[in-house]
């Protein structure tokens, strides 16, 4: 079945800081990735996806996230960390078949210190 | 750019009223799909509909919810007989086609629905 595990319920960084996310997904192909970031009492914006090609993918706000196969893995990243950066992280995993629903994992809520 | 819109952004209702939860997706897209989000846990899949008809549902989505497009630009969510269980925020997207390249979801703002 397909899953998204997010293991960090909650990361606490200092501003300035790099950061990583951990997102480990379970699908029988080659799934299509994603991160959205809601901020408190908001929708969901996507950060950024990956569907094939180059690993490392850039997104929006300084974002960017590797796609590692072998480690069924697909880590958010950001060198310097700004405190409007504080929200919650959901890593998605959408297949490439049927419905095309996006199931998301429990989320990650970031602490930026200053 | 355009985007997902979604009416009213919070909605309170009594337990046993229907309530009915109206988006307006992307124009041109074709896949629409509804996501619930009770407060403090995932965004959780509900119903997918393309082609005037549900392609995929979750166990979540039983008898007491329903879809429909009722005219070419609005996709709607009816609870006929809300549970306390459904308070939650319910997330409507859409996505432009079946290929590769098109399967982002692009997801409204929500809208919170508090059943008392």
């Amino acid at each position: 079945a397909q899953s998204v595990t997010q293991p960090d319920i909650h990361i606490t960084v200092s501003e300035g800081a790099s950061l990583e996310l951990r997102c480990n997904y379970s699908y029988g192909a080659t799934p299509y990735l994603f991160w959205y970031v809601q901020s408190p009492g908001q929708g969901l914006q996507l950060l950024l996806k990956y569907f094939s090609g180059d690993t490392l993918v850039q997104g929006i706000k300084g974002f960017e996230a590797e796609f590692k196969r072998s480690q069924s893995s697909f880590n958010l990243r950001k060198p310097s960390v700004h405190w409007s950066d504080a929200a919650e992280y959901f890593c998605a995993v959408g297949p490439n078949t049927g419905g095309f629903k996006t199931i998301f994992g429990a989320g990650t809520r970031l602490f930026v210190k200053a | 750019e355009p985007e997902v819109t979604q009416t009213p952004s919070h909605q309170v209702t009594q337990m046993g009223q229907e309530v009915i939860l109206r988006c307006v997706p992307i124009s041109n897209h074709l896949y629409f799909y509804w996501y619930r989000q009770i407060l403090g846990q995932k965004v959780e899949f509900l119903v997918s509909f393309y082609n005037n008809e549900i392609s995929e549902k979750s166990e979540i989505f039983d008898d007491q919810f329903s879809v429909e497009r009722p005219d070419g630009s609005n996709f709607t969510l009816k609870i006929r007989s809300t549970k306390l269980e459904d308070s939650a925020m319910y997330f409507c997207a859409s996505r432009s086609g079946p290929g590769r390249y098109s399967d982002t979801q692009y997801f409204g703002p929500g809208t919170r629905l508090t059943v008392l």
